[in-house]
């Protein structure tokens, strides 16, 4: 079994909908992170969390928000979806305990808003 | 804030050795990583260096020299399978890492 998963894998929506991506983890790790991948722009951090009561902003955080469940869940959310939201989302863990650089990601969510 | 500086693409052949350079800007430094990402899949860990040198992990090599702002990647022994999209990452203040564009690798025969 896959020790990040995320839900849903593919996710086609329209303009103005709200939608929620969802990451779970079995690392038992504390620190989980969002990003998004576009092509010829790497992966831009949009929210991270070091433990369920800290949660902070990433680079690109606009028009995104996000909920630490528990420590093994993080839900991002977009409250209104626009096109250029258009993009492939992943989630990651790490543990700093054995590195804090040693990002462990999801499968991915390729996410297209019409 | 944090930035960092690849090509966005390297061509090489089978059995031939690659570097992949890396210059990054960071307030703050605790380390620089490499990642490998194939088409249509996941960004997987390869190496991470906190001091200066080089770090060994069979075909792959990582070097970092913190006074340069710069690191390398090293893949020797070149196969097919190497072709794939290879990301630096410093993690810099705050334990916030940041990914560069990604350099892509095309490995012919």
């Amino acid at each position: 079994d896959a020790d990040v998963t995320q839900t849903p894998r593919n996710r086609i929506t329209k303009t103005g909908k709200r939608i929620m991506l969802e990451c779970s983890q079995t690392k038992g790790h504390d620190r989980m992170y969002w990003y998004r991948q576009d092509p010829g722009l790497g992966l831009r951090l949009i929210y991270y969390s070091f433990d369920v009561k800290d949660i902070n902003k990433g680079e690109i955080s606009d028009g995104y928000s996000v909920s630490r469940q528990a420590q093994a869940k993080f839900s991002l959310s977009l409250e209104s979806a626009i096109p250029n939201q258009t993009a492939l989302y992943f989630c990651a863990t790490s543990d700093p305990a054995v590195s804090t650089d040693t990002q462990y990601f999801g499968p991915g969510t390729r996410l297209t808003v019409l | 804030g944090q930035s960092l500086e690849q090509p966005s693409e390297v061509t090489a052949v089978e059995g031939a050795i690659v570097q992949i350079n890396c210059t990054y800007q960071t307030s703050g430094f605790y380390g620089l990583s490499w990642y490998q990402q194939h088409d249509g899949g996941a960004p997987t860990f390869l190496s991470y260096n906190a001091l200066d040198g080089l770090e060994e992990t069979g075909r792959f090599s990582s070097f970092l020299s913190r006074s340069d702002s710069y690191g390398y990647l090293l893949l020797q022994e070149l196969q097919m399978k190497d072709s794939a999209s290879y990301f630096c990452a410093v993690t810099g203040g705050y334990q916030k890492v940041t990914f560069g564009i990604g350099t892509k690798l095309q490995v012919i025969p």
